[in-house]
């Protein structure tokens, strides 16, 4: 049973730019929920995809955007960086209907300078 | 607005002692809560969670409690071990979907030998 991936782990942008982060879902999850944890902060829900459609979505504006495919990856998308969207960005999957929460990826580490 | 609430930051604990750490919330439409642990670089995991018609849910060492009057859980850890050192997530979600996990802050749990 394969984890769940995120690419890539680290990655240093600069202000304006624009940036995608990828996740592979764990094997036989359909659901995709994206979090934002800023230094000494819980994580923070962007949004969540199921079946490739968005299915709930956080306090975060339209730059932030996503994608699920039909295999259950999903990207991640954020337009127009600003310096306060440096933060560790988390992927998790799940079963929609499973009783035991989330399978976090290790995240990708994302640094607006 | 705060969500779900974790108002100790950090946390020390001889080895073989009892940890206690605390959370609380808001939104009395959250049925289902969880408890995760995340190392340095890693994601959060998985750990335990209680669904809204316990007030108790144990699994090994680990145990927590549910007091839905007050809004108030609890995880607690017996004994304490030095592999138990890391940063414990409360978190909550409405609807049996788990859609949209809201986390807490963060409790940073030290064990000392």
């Amino acid at each position: 049973e394969t984890g769940v991936t995120q690419s890539p782990t680290h990655l240093i942008k600069t202000r304006g730019q624009q940036v995608t982060l990828r996740c592979s879902s764990q094997s036989g999850h359909n659901t995709v929920s994206w979090y934002q944890q800023a230094l000494g902060q819980g994580p923070q829900f962007i949004f969540q995809y199921y079946r490739e459609e968005e299915n709930g979505r956080g306090n975060f504006p339209p730059r932030f955007s996503g994608l699920q495919f039909p295999n259950y990856s999903s990207e991640l998308n954020v337009n127009a960086l600003e310096l306060d969207d440096s933060a560790l960005y988390l992927c998790a999957s799940s079963q929609k209907s499973g009783p035991y929460g989330y399978t976090f990826g290790s995240g990708t580490r994302l640094t607006v300078v | 607005d705060q969500q779900v609430k974790q108002n100790s930051p950090s946390l020390s604990v001889q080895e073989g002692r009892i940890s206690i750490l605390n959370c609380d919330y808001t939104n009395s439409m959250f049925d289902y809560f969880l408890w995760y642990k995340k190392y340095p670089a890693e994601g959060p995991t998985f750990l335990i969670s209680i669904s809204s018609i316990k007030d108790k849910n144990e699994d090994g060492r680990f145990t927590v409690f549910l007091n839905k009057s007050a809004k108030h859980l609890s995880l607690h850890i017996v004994p304490s071990q030095p592999g138990d050192s890391a940063v414990y997530f409360c978190a909550a979600s409405a609807g049996t979907s788990y859609d949209k996990v809201i986390f807490g802050p963060g409790t940073s749990l030290s064990v000392i030998p």
